[in-house]
Parts: C-alpha cells; sequence; structure tokens
C-alpha cells in the first residue's frame, strides 16, 4: 500500500529563516501529491498539491516538487513567519485509492 | 465557500455511553471521511463514504460505525466509548473519486471519554 514518511519535529525557526521539510512517499503508479496545513484550533487545509511528475505546488510563499526519481516532495520556504506556526501534513494520492497522511511537522517560528 | 461543519468542537463523555459525531458539508461531494489525529500517529482513516448509505472501513474502524443516510451528512458513531477514544477526530468531504481530488476538513471535535 501507499506510505509517506515526514521529518519529525518540532521544527523551531527564527522569523525569516528558510524552512524545509522533508517528505518521501512510496506508492504504486504515480500518485497525486499534497501539503496540508493545520493552524492551532482548525483543521486540515489544503497548501499545495502537484499531480504529476516535475509539477511545482506553490501557495503563500510555500513550494514543492514533485520528484519521482527521488520520491520525494519537500516543502521549503524562503523566509518564514510567526504567522507559519502550524503543523504541516504531506499526503499521496493514487487513483481510487484513499488518502495517506504522514505524521505531521510541527512548525514555531519565533520572532 | 466551501463548508464541512462539525457539531460540536469539544465533548466529554462517559466510559460506555454512546456517542455520536455529526458532520455536514455543502458543497454537494460524493465522498465522506471520517479521522482520527493522535499525537505522533498523523490521521488515521476510521471510515469513509462514497455514496449515500455506502461505507467503507478505513485502517482503523474498530469501536466505531458511521451511517450516510443524506448525501450531506456523515455520522460517526462510538456504540460504547472508552478511554482510548479520546482524540481529536476530523471529518473530510471530497468530490467523486480522483487522484486531483483534494479533501476538505472540518475544524474538529475533540472527544474526551472519562
Amino acid at each position: 500500500g501507499n506510505s509517506v514518511t515526514q521529518m519529525e519535529g518540532p521544527v523551531t525557526l527564527s522569523e525569516e529563516a528558510f524552512l524545509t521539510i522533508n517528505c518521501t512517499y512510496t506508492a504504486t503508479g504515480y500518485p497525486s501529491l499534497f501539503w496540508y496545513v493545520q493552524y492551532p484550533g482548525e483543521g486540515l487545509q489544503l497548501l499545495l498539491k502537484a499531480t504529476k511528475a516535475d509539477d511545482k505546488g506553490s501557495n503563500k510563499g510555500f513550494e514543492a516538487t514533485y520528484r519521482k526519481e527521488t520520491t520525494s516532495f519537500h516543502l521549503e520556504k524562503g523566509s518564514v513567519q510567526v504567522s507559519d506556526s502550524a503543523v504541516y501534513f504531506c499526503a499521496s494520492r493514487g487513483g481510487y485509492q484513499k488518502v495517506t497522511f504522514g505524521t505531521g511537522t510541527k512548525l514555531q517560528v519565533i520572532p | 465557500d466551501v463548508k464541512v461543519t462539525q457539531s460540536s468542537r469539544y465533548l466529554v463523555k462517559r466510559t460506555g455511553e454512546k456517542v455520536f459525531l455529526e458532520c455536514v458539508q455543502d458543497m454537494d461531494h460524493e465522498n465522506m471521511f471520517w479521522y482520527r489525529q493522535d499525537p505522533g500517529l498523523g490521521l488515521r482513516l476510521i471510515y469513509f463514504s462514497y455514496d449515500v448509505k455506502m461505507k467503507e472501513k478505513g485502517d482503523i474502524p474498530e469501536g466505531y460505525s458511521v451511517s450516510r443516510e443524506k448525501k450531506e451528512r456523515f455520522s460517526l458513531i462510538l456504540e460504547s466509548a472508552s478511554t482510548n477514544q479520546t482524540s481529536m477526530y476530523l471529518c473530510a468531504s471530497s468530490p467523486a473519486l480522483g487522484a486531483k481530488n483534494i479533501q476538505y476538513f472540518g475544524a474538529g471535535t475533540r472527544l474526551s471519554v472519562l
């Protein structure tokens, strides 16, 4: 079956630092890949997605590139803000299969 | 604006009680899902439904059942609540099955079973 592995947190960064959260996947075929974000006290919301190899998803300054050769979908942002503090989930979805989520990475950005 | 509404944000129940968690979506989505979220375990799928009156077991269905009598509503039922069911429960919906379709989540219900 599908699986998603993402780096454990928490990740603590100073404001304006560079962010990378690693995510790798295993799947049969070519799944669509997603990053969801969960702000404190809220449900998950889609941050960005990519549906085929070499696609780059981007939103709110975050980016992730679908790398088939390394089965990865790492999340990056050039300059984080305090308001980016949240839990980030990597996820994959293939064809008619259900979504598989990673365990989540908590990001704390300090002023 | 898409909306998935869970009936309660916080719920406290006693061991052995029957518990109903309700979820309503206003997007005419075919698919609905129930997850539980626990620290270090991420989201785990309990049940999902791809049509009215249809249901499929997820990864951890034991101790739970579901009901989908109307397209917009998906209920999670704990027949006899136990302390190990203390968790955050998230409902989600999505359009008909397809790899590109994203899920829309409710705000969650934090259930404590005493």
